[in-house]
Formats: C-alpha cells, sequence, structure tokens
C-alpha cells in the first residue's frame, strides 16, 4: 500500500530558528514530490515541487530534498517567522499502482512560530 | 490569471438532500482532480477528470457520487442523499499536465450536513 507519513504531527518552534519537517513514502517509484501549506479552514498553497530526477528545489527561505532510495523528503525552513506557522502538507504522485496523476498525503504537521 | 475557483465556499445540507460543488480550473488547465478532507484527516483523493472524460475515480465512493467535467463549464461533483458523515471540506486541484505538473488547489467547499 502507497502511504505518505509525516513526522512530527505538531511542532512548536520559537521565532528564528532553523527547523526540518520530515516526510517518509512506502514506495520509492515516484513522479514527483509536493510541499504545500494550509491554513486554517483556507486552501492548500503550493510551496515546492520535486521531480523524481531531481535532489532538492529551493524557494526563498524553504528547501525541500528528495531521496528516493530511502523514501524521505525534507523540508527545511530557515529563520522562521511567526506567519510561517500553519500546517505543512506532504504528497507525492507515485508511478505505479493503477492510480494516475493523483496525489497521496500525509497527515501533516502543524508548525507554530511562538514571537 | 485567476486561481482555481470553487463555488459555493460553504454549503449546508440536511440529511437527505443533494449537494453540488463547483470547480473552475485554472486557465489553460484541463485536467480537474477532486480530493475530500474529513475533519482531523488528511487530504484523500476521490477522483480525476479531463475534458468530457473520467481518468480515475478509485476514490470516490460506489453510492451517490458522481464527478464530470463537461466541454463547457466547471467540474461538478455530485452528492446525492447527503449523510453527516458526507460533512467534510472538499477541493479541487487542476494542472496543465499529468505526471509533471504542480497541481493547483482552489480555497475548498465546506459541506456541513444536518
Amino acid at each position: 500500500k502507497q502511504e505518505v507519513t509525516q513526522i512530527p504531527a505538531a511542532l512548536s518552534v520559537p521565532e528564528g530558528e532553523n527547523l526540518v519537517l520530515n516526510c517518509s513514502f512506502t514506495d520509492s517509484a515516484i513522479y514527483n514530490l509536493q510541499w504545500f501549506r494550509q491554513d486554517p479552514g483556507k486552501g492548500l498553497t503550493s510551496l515546492l515541487l520535486i521531480q523524481s530526477s531531481q535532489r532538492e528545489q529551493t524557494s526563498g527561505r524553504l528547501n525541500a530534498s528528495l531521496d528516493k532510495s530511502s523514501g524521505r523528503s525534507t523540508l527545511y525552513i530557515a529563520a522562521s517567522q511567526p506567519g510561517d506557522s500553519a500546517t505543512y502538507l506532504c504528497a507525492v504522485r507515485f508511478g505505479r499502482g493503477g492510480s494516475q496523476g493523483n496525489l497521496i498525503f500525509g497527515k501533516g504537521t502543524k508548525l507554530s512560530v511562538k514571537p | 490569471n485567476a486561481g482555481v475557483m470553487q463555488n459555493p465556499r460553504h454549503l449546508v445540507r440536511r440529511r437527505g438532500q443533494e449537494a453540488r460543488l463547483r470547480c473552475s480550473p485554472m486557465k489553460g488547465h484541463s485536467h480537474v482532480y477532486w480530493y475530500r478532507q474529513l475533519p482531523e484527516e488528511g487530504l484523500k483523493f476521490m477522483v480525476y477528470l479531463q475534458k468530457e472524460n473520467i481518468i480515475d475515480e478509485s476514490g470516490m465512493p460506489k453510492e451517490r457520487f458522481s464527478a464530470e467535467f463537461p466541454k463547457e463549464g466547471p467540474s461538478i461533483l455530485r452528492i446525492q442523499q447527503v449523510v453527516r458523515g458526507d460533512s467534510a471540506a472538499y477541493f479541487c486541484a487542476s494542472s496543465p499536465l499529468t505526471a509533471e505538473g504542480t497541481q493547483y488547489f482552489g480555497p475548498g467547499t465546506r459541506l456541513l450536513v444536518l
């Protein structure tokens, strides 16, 4: 069964701290992996997309890495700010198993950055 | 370029009624995906459509749920005879391509069944 797991489920850090969110997946045959941000009661904002042939992607203070062989991705947030407080979702598009194009989501990590 | 549009944003229905959720993809996108987020759960894939075709409906309940994406107009997710367990946030996403494309999500429709 293709699954995506995110650890920890919740994280609280003081402002300015660098932090890492973890995502693991059960099948190394993936097309791509996408990190999203979800604010309470709102939709999803795409942060970074990593294709299966890539090792990492960067956007501003965010850096996402991908290690297919170990089935892991990390989202690194530098110099965290209170505005970064949200739930971060990892989603994987697997390359086999009958599904075409749909994403498998983890349950997310709820991040709280304290001023 | 407007993002993915969903309406209504909030929908209240009584048990047994029908719910119709609409999704207009981003301009130029011909692939639409519907996901459901139950309270305290992650997002779960329901159905993937291209214009006039259902590509993958493996995540959609076999009864009461249907989806379409006509040649003209928005994609519609229809839930007949709603039950309390259908209360959830329903998200639509679109992409210009399939495996390689970023999926862009709409703001969601929050359905409450009384």
